[in-house]
């Protein structure tokens, strides 16, 4: 049973650019979770999705930033017009049932220049 | 809402037991993480202690939980330098679909 799959892993992106980060969930994991963390820091919640829905996205900057979790596919953080601010790392988890057990992928490291 | 603080740093020799210590504000708090992090990877599960535990063990890991002082301790027996890491502990919020996570404990194993 393969983990909680990120990808990219690390993506650069000039000013201005758009980013696209995906999470594959466990097998059998309709609850996702997305984390940023900022250097030296620790995760910090943004968005909690369930298949098709955004459950809660309280963590979620206003502008720029957005979150999907389509019926069919990964779930999509998407990150529009970056700064150097985005720069981060992003983390994607999963549980069955939104209870316990949450899993944490590897992460995506976006680096804005 | 949840606050959780954590010691920047430990440093200790390879063998020795190392204690990473952890705040906590949310009283209802029905269970707390610890998770571990290294270099450039994503964070690993390690263990998990429910509210109405004061102690749980798991090989050379026991958690202890003071919940009148709010205070979560992972112990990590005969560390190895591969327990080198920066250490998360993380609450829940009621509704149990966020963690907010301490800043990390960075723990340097010297041999």
């Amino acid at each position: 049973n393969a983990g909680v799959m990120q990808n990219p892993r690390h993506l650069v992106r000039r000013r201005g650019q758009e980013a696209r980060l995906r999470c594959s969930p466990m097998k059998g994991h309709s609850h996702v979770y997305w984390y940023r963390q900022l250097p030296e820091e620790g995760l910090k919640f943004m968005v909690y999705l369930q298949k098709e829905n955004i459950i809660d996205e309280s963590g979620m900057p206003k502008e720029r930033f957005s979150a999907e979790f389509p019926k069919e596919g990964p779930s999509i953080l998407r990150i529009q017009q970056v700064v150097r601010g985005d720069s981060a790392a992003y983390f994607c988890a999963s549980s069955p049932d939104g209870g316990i057990t949450i899993y944490f992928g590897e992460g995506s490291w976006l680096t804005v220049v | 809402g949840e606050d959780v603080e954590q010691s920047l740093f430990l440093s200790v020799r390879e063998g020795d037991s190392s204690v990473i210590n952890c705040t906590y504000t949310d009283s209802s708090s029905t269970y707390l993480y610890w998770y571990k992090q290294e270099p450039g990877a994503g964070l690993q599960l390690l263990t998990y202690i429910f509210s109405n535990m004061d102690m749980k063990q798991d090989q050379r890991l026991t958690v202890l939980l003071n919940k009148k002082d709010k205070h979560l301790s992972l112990r990590i027996a005969d560390t190895q330098t591969g327990d080198s890491a920066i250490y998360f502990c993380a609450e829940p919020n009621n509704a149990g679909n966020m963690l907010t996570f301490g800043g990390g404990t960075r723990l340097m194993v010297k041999p």
